[in-house]
């Protein structure tokens, strides 16, 4: 499978507990988004990634939430110190970045339960 | 701030029935607008991205058209396999912003 891939698919954790989820983009993609999508919503944009430097964050994005993208090939997402309005499904994107605007490819996500 | 509207929010229609999904924004400077599929569970699959208002693109039974204001997806014929969420969403504002903005969907169930 050469798609996007995320671990965890789930991820059931305790308040106050921290999480990573991380993305393995499409090999040749440069540019990495991480969305953030509650039931019956659409997909709120958290962060984006152009290879290993991280360009845009949104004001969702409180100080819990730290996202990487070492040497500009996976990326992880760290929620710290959860809580229960942090429960979503975290979805991973990711573009070859050679024009401004391209298709998205999304991962399946990862669904955390904040208990 | 950019705001993305959708409807009808469900819409149940029988095999071969046509219909049409709207998508209402507002935004600073539109630089593309986008239609995705979202199946249960899964996530977002890119089906169309509209430019310019005129601009129409087509897909096997799927058809997007954008003017100034709104965007349609046309569904000609729709068979139970076409069941999902259509998501839209824009992407505007100045050079190197990346942020998409989704509405919250149209969930299409076709009957067979």
């Amino acid at each position: 499978d050469t798609g996007v891939s995320q671990d965890p698919r789930h991820k059931i954790t305790k308040r106050g507990q921290n999480v990573t989820f991380r993305c393995d983009p499409i090999s040749e993609h440069n540019r990495l988004y991480w969305y953030r999508q509650t039931l019956g919503q659409g997909p709120e944009f958290l962060t984006y990634f152009q290879n290993e430097a991280q360009l845009e964050k949104s004001r969702l994005l409180s100080d819990r939430f730290s996202a990487e993208r070492p040497k500009g090939s996976f990326s992880t997402l760290e929620i710290q110190r959860t809580e229960q309005g942090d429960s979503a499904m975290y979805l991973c994107a990711s573009r070859f970045g050679q024009y401004e605007i391209g298709e998205l490819f999304f991962g399946e996500g990862s669904r955390l339960t904040v208990l | 701030e950019d705001q993305v509207t959708q409807s009808p929010e469900a819409l149940r229609l029988q095999e071969g029935e046509s219909s049409s999904l709207n998508c209402s924004y507002t935004v600073s400077g539109l630089r593309g607008l986008f239609w995705y599929r979202q199946d249960p569970g899964k996530g977002p699959e890119f089906l169309f991205t509209l430019y310019s208002a005129g601009e129409e693109k087509e897909k096997e039974r799927l058809k997007a058209t954008l003017t100034k204001k709104e965007s349609f997806l046309h569904i000609t014929a729709p068979k139970p396999e076409d069941s999902a969420t259509y998501l839209c969403a824009v992407q505007a504002g100045s050079f190197g912003n990346e942020k998409l903005t989704f509405g919250t969907g149209t969930r299409l169930t076709i009957i067979p």
